[in-house]
């Protein structure tokens, strides 16, 4: 079957502190792309960040990078310099035209 | 529109009544998806149009959800005889052809008493 899970339900962190967000996925797929989505109160899915599943380099948007490991299917998203506005929910995603989505992670962010 | 529109952003239905949300996906945009989140979950597919061709339906939990794009662009996502488990946020998605970013609109919140 294809699932995601994100681990932690729930995450904290201090205002311009680094964190860490998990995700692992299970595919047979060879090519794919995997992405982390934003989701606040307002409920639009908001795009962070994508990877291709056959680049090896991991993909960065100004404070958020992903850091991808293919065998051991694994996708986390890294947080630099926090700010009140990331707080949100974040789900990991992977698929091509289809996204399998997490469960997510709420992310808190504290001044 | 700059973003994929939805309407209404919340309907409220009684059990056995009959539904119809609206997507109007960003313009240009090929491909068009709906997902179902339900409370405390991600989005779960549902269905997947290519202009006006449903390429795939596969998440459409029963017979009684039905969607269509009849001209390749607003799709409407119809939902009969609705039940308790049918409440939930329904997102619509558009992206330039199926292999581009999905681009998600607010949702619609259906509550069905």
């Amino acid at each position: 079957a294809q699932t995601v899970t994100q681990s932690q339900p729930e995450m904290s962190v201090q205002e311009a502190e680094t964190v860490t967000l998990s995700c692992t996925y299970d595919t047979s797929e060879s090519d794919y792309y995997l992405f982390w989505y934003k989701q606040p109160p307002s409920r639009q899915m908001i795009l962070v960040i994508r990877q291709e599943a056959y680049k090896q380099q991991n993909a960065t948007e100004n404070r958020f990078s992903v850091n991808f490991q293919k065998a051991a299917k694994s996708f986390s998203l890294k947080i630099s310099d926090s700010q009140l506005g990331d707080a949100a929910m974040y789900f990991c995603a992977y698929g091509t035209y289809k996204y399998i989505f997490g469960t997510g992670t709420r992310l808190k962010v504290l001044a | 529109g700059a973003g994929v529109s939805q309407s209404p952003r919340y309907k409220v239905a009684k059990r056995g009544q009959d539904v119809a949300l609206r997507c109007d996906p960003i313009s240009g945009h090929v491909s068009l998806f709906w997902y179902q989140q339900a409370l405390g979950q991600g989005p779960e597919f549902l269905t997947y149009f290519q202009n006006e061709a449903q390429l795939d339906k596969s998440g459409l939990p029963s017979d009684r959800f039905f969607a269509e794009r009849p001209e390749g662009s607003v799709s409407t996502l119809k939902i009969q005889r609705t039940q308790q488990e049918d409440s939930a946020v329904y997102l619509c998605a558009s992206s330039p052809d199926g292999n581009q970013p999905q681009h998600f609109g607010d949702g619609t919140r259906l509550s069905i008493l």
